[in-house]
């Protein structure tokens, strides 16, 4: 069974400054899905990032980019510029591309703190 | 917003009672989830419908079951409710049940409370 794990439970960074997440998966597969979720104080699930574990290249969504290291099985983000309301809970992602169960997998989260 | 709406945003009953959540999925979706969030348990999926069949289970206790109606929105009944079953209850749609760049967009969730 595929399993992700954050080994930061909490993360603080300046406003302005730069953090980066830490996620490490397990998996057989060869081709699959990884995202970064956003849960902020509103409990909302908010999708941040998404990655093709058939793409090298490392995706960017303005202020958040990713690491891929698909060998290593390493998926970290990276927020730049934080901003106050990026303050919340990260979780790191994991769904199969094929099959017929196409759940996502959660890693246990990390709570960041951005200080003004 | 991510156009998927849940009803009720909160409910609190009494242990052995039942309740149903509801779920609307975002304008052409056709794949439902449902996932539990607790403090020991974390994130965790529970059931998986595309277009009203039953596609996939997780950990879902057999007091719980859903179903997915014609007009694609899900209900998920808990039944002889216990007190670990006080948890979050996220509901998120897709466009296809497959894999491929399929992303889910979630709820804002229903918080359930068993006192």
């Amino acid at each position: 069974a595929q399993t992700v794990t954050q080994s930061q439970p909490e993360m603080s960074v300046q406003e302005a400054e730069t953090v980066t997440l830490s996620c490490t998966y397990d998996t057989s597969e060869s081709d699959y899905y990884l995202f970064w979720y956003k849960q902020p104080p509103s409990r909302q699930m908010i999708l941040v990032i998404r990655q093709e574990a058939y793409k090298q290249q490392n995706a960017t969504e303005n202020r958040f980019s990713v690491n891929f290291q698909k060998a290593a099985k390493s998926f970290s983000l990276k927020i730049s510029d934080s901003q106050l309301g990026d303050a919340a809970m990260y979780f790191c992602a994991y769904k199969d591309s094929g099959g017929s169960n196409y759940k996502l997998t959660f890693g246990k989260g990390t709570l960041l703190t951005v200080n003004p | 917003d991510s156009g998927v709406t849940q009803t009720p945003k909160h409910l609190i009953t009494a242990t052995g009672q039942r309740v149903t959540l509801r779920c609307s999925p975002r304008s052409g979706d056709l794949s439902v989830y449902w996932y539990q969030q607790s403090l020991d348990q974390g994130l965790q999926f529970l059931i998986q419908y595309y277009n009203g069949e039953e596609r996939a289970k997780g950990n879902i206790l057999e007091r719980f079951s859903a179903q997915q109606f014609p007009d694609l929105h899900s209900e998920l009944n808990l039944s002889s409710l216990e007190l670990g079953d006080s948890a979050l209850y996220f509901c998120a749609s897709s466009v296809v049940a497959s894999g491929g760049t399929d992303t889910q967009y979630f709820g804002p969730g229903t918080r359930l409370t068993v006192l």
